[in-house]
């Protein structure tokens, strides 16, 4: 079954330094998304990405966030200063023709932590 | 804005025993619903759906029916086991943009 992958799994890092969560969707998916969860509490809409641009964000993607798809095939998320609130699982979801139809698939996550 | 509210947990049941989750939710236009369920250490993942009002979303012995009258899309199962233990995640999507997901309800189930 076709799996949305994400790298790494987990990622330490210091206060104030840059990092770039990566992920490969589904290849014949056109939706892209992020999501966090804080502590395996709710899960938080960051953004979400069709046809090479944002479709939508939230309040929480400001101008320290990023997201790219650089090559057709990885999506990424960069988070330009980290913050400590910004430790939480990060996971990318992609869908075929946007979730009202199918829904999502997730990928297992990368937990971020920030020391 | 659209809102989903699930039944608080946790929710501590015997192997054998029937589940049932409650979900209820508010929405502009006609949104799609959808249980995910979240192992230890996993990502999410979509157990069932349904896209229009009665239709019933059935999957691993799982059962949730969209009741357009109530706004409430209540997961059930008649059965569980040891290995249903894990996250349920209730949450309705309106287009192709964000969904929106309920706090989760933490499920154990006791041998």
């Amino acid at each position: 079954e076709p799996e949305v992958t994400q790298t790494p799994s987990h990622q330490v890092t210091q206060m104030g330094q840059e990092v770039i969560l990566r992920c490969v969707p589904i290849s014949n998916h056109l939706y892209f998304y992020w999501y966090r969860q804080i502590l395996g509490q709710k899960v938080e809409f960051l953004v979400s990405f069709y046809n090479n641009e944002i479709s939508e964000k939230s309040e929480i993607f400001d101008d320290q966030f990023s997201v790219e798809r650089p090559d057709g095939s990885n999506f990424t998320l960069k988070i330009r200063s980290t913050k400590l609130e910004d430790s939480a699982m990060y996971f990318c979801a992609s869908s075929a023709q946007g979730p009202a139809n199918y829904g999502y698939t997730f990928g297992s996550g990368t937990r971020l932590t920030v020391v | 804005g659209n809102s989903v509210t699930q039944m608080e947990g946790p929710v501590t049941l015997s192997e054998e025993a029937f589940l049932t989750i409650n979900c209820t939710y508010t929405a502009t236009g006609y949104p799609s619903l959808f249980w995910y369920v979240q192992y230890p250490g996993e990502g999410l993942q979509l157990l069932l759906k349904a896209t229009k009002a009665d239709d019933k979303g059935s999957n691993k012995g799982f059962e949730a029916t969209y009741r357009k009258e109530t706004t409430s899309f209540h997961l059930e199962k008649g059965s569980v086991q040891v290995s249903d233990s894990a996250v349920y995640f209730c949450a309705l999507s309106v287009y192709a943009g964000k969904s929106t997901f309920g706090d989760g309800t933490t499920l154990t189930v006791k041998p």
